[in-house]
């Protein structure tokens, strides 16, 4: 079946550490994105990409970093440098498909919940 | 800026129907998606609209008025299972990526 898979489903972070999310998708899908989501709001662009090795910060990037090397895979960074980084954190890819009829929707992972020690 | 803006919660009636609206402010405009999504869960896809008027899927039905920013969510014959918080996002930069409003949680009672 194809998916999006996301690791680890629940993440601690210490103060001073960077900790990497992995997404994997086998959807042969060209787009990919990173949210985050805070308690009773909606989902926050972090960063997304539109091809392999091409990335673009959303509203929210600083203290995050992303690479995508392969098409399956977009991980994202959670640095030292994110003070508040306790959310639910969501990955999705989207085949773009004709960018004037663009009716392909995102496709999610399960999310993967990061707290602070 | 890119605005979306939906109720915070709603309460309805196993077996009614409920409207949830969604109005919208956003530049690039490629479309209306509604996504649900249970608590702790990845949302997952309901509908789409890009052009005005009505998309009828099953129980769930999305409307669309491009002039007026606006777009609502029908949930028909209303189940326990329907209690989720629902989603609207508009499609933006001509499809390049995605502005979410808030979310609405429903609860359905029995």
């Amino acid at each position: 079946d194809g998916g999006i898979t996301q690791s680890p489903k629940y993440l601690f972070r210490k103060e001073g550490q960077n900790v990497t999310l992995s997404c994997e998708q086998n959807l042969n899908h060209d787009a990919m994105y990173w949210y985050r989501q805070d308690p009773g709001q909606g989902l926050r662009l972090i960063y997304y990409s539109q091809i392999v090795n091409d990335f673009q910060k959303g509203d929210i990037a600083e203290g995050y970093s992303v690479s995508r090397e392969k098409k399956e895979s977009f991980p994202l960074t959670v640095t030292s440098a994110q003070k508040n980084p306790t959310a639910f954190y969501l990955c999705a890819s989207r085949d773009p498909g004709q960018a004037a009829l663009s009716n392909q929707p995102q496709h999610f992972g399960d999310g993967t919940r990061l707290s602070i020690l | 800026g890119q605005n979306i803006d939906q109720p915070t919660e709603m309460t309805a009636t196993e077996g009614a129907i409920v409207q949830i609206n969604c109005t919208y402010q956003t530049s690039g405009f490629n479309g209306l998606f509604w996504y649900q999504q249970h608590a702790g869960e990845a949302p997952t896809f309901l509908s789409y609209n890009v052009l005005d008027g009505l998309e009828e899927k099953g129980r769930f039905s999305s409307f669309l008025s491009r002039s007026k920013g606006y777009s609502y969510l029908l949930l028909k014959e209303l189940q326990m299972k329907d209690s989720a918080s629902y989603l609207c996002a508009a499609g933006i930069n001509y499809g390049q990526n995605f502005v979410f409003g808030p979310g609405t949680r429903l609860s359905v009672l029995p």
